[in-house]
């Protein structure tokens, strides 16, 4: 089974710039979760999706928004970037709504200039 | 609210030497606990998992974690570390928060093997 796939891998945006981020998850699982992970900060909790529904958010700025299609693939959303926004950002995948065991992406690599 | 905290934000130890990386936990309601391990420039993988049953559970590469539930811990443990050991370790509790299982993580350790 292929694993949880992200694109891209590494991205440079300047300030003001927005940016998508794709996740494919494992085949079948149907929960997609976003992290923002930066030095110091550890991973922070961005949202969360379940059937294309948002089941949870962080606190993030509404500036940060998210999708999750029919076949589970997922997307977010940065507009009006920010230097501080710079951060290794991960997705995680799981089977279902139980969140026992989340599958993680290699991430993608935001850089903000 | 639940959270949790790992106590180390750097651990190094020799190589085959034993090591304990610290994690303690605060929830209001039960929790399934896990560590995670990331290698540079690549995502989390998973260690091990405490769903329920034995408080004692190994995982992958060596390590196993002792859930206390009274001290409110999930430390894990490696009697002899490698140099491939070398990478950062989150600790992550799962509760039902506002009817939905929510993940929190620690901020992270940094294991350092040194040769």
């Amino acid at each position: 089974k292929a694993g949880v796939t992200q694109t891209p891998r590494y991205l440079i945006k300047t300030r003001g710039q927005q940016v998508t981020l794709s996740c494919s998850p494992i085949s079948g699982h149907r929960s997609v979760s976003w992290y923002q992970q930066t030095p110091g900060q550890g991973l922070q909790f961005l949202f969360e999706y379940f059937s294309e529904t948002q089941r949870n958010k962080g606190n993030f700025p509404g500036r940060f928004s998210g999708r999750q299609f029919s076949n589970s693939r997922s997307e977010m959303n940065v507009s009006t970037l920010e230097l501080g926004d710079s951060a290794l950002y991960l997705c995680a995948s799981s089977l279902d709504a139980s969140n026992n065991e989340q599958f993680f992406g290699p991430g993608t690599r935001l850089t903000v200039l | 609210a639940q959270s949790v905290t790992q106590l180390d934000s750097q651990v190094p130890v020799f190589e085959e030497a034993p090591v304990e990386l610290r994690c303690n936990y605060s929830s209001s309601v039960s929790v399934y606990l896990f560590w995670y391990v990331q290698y540079p420039n690549q995502g989390l993988q998973l260690l091990l998992k405490y769903l329920s049953g034995s408080t004692l559970v190994k995982g992958i590469n060596g390590f196993e974690a002792e859930f206390n539930k009274s001290q409110t811990s999930f430390h894990l443990r490696k009697p002899s570390v490698h140099i491939s050991d070398t990478a950062e370790y989150f600790c992550a509790v799962s509760g039902r928060t506002g009817g939905y299982q929510k993940v929190t993580f620690g901020i992270g350790t940094k294991l350092q093997v040194i040769p």
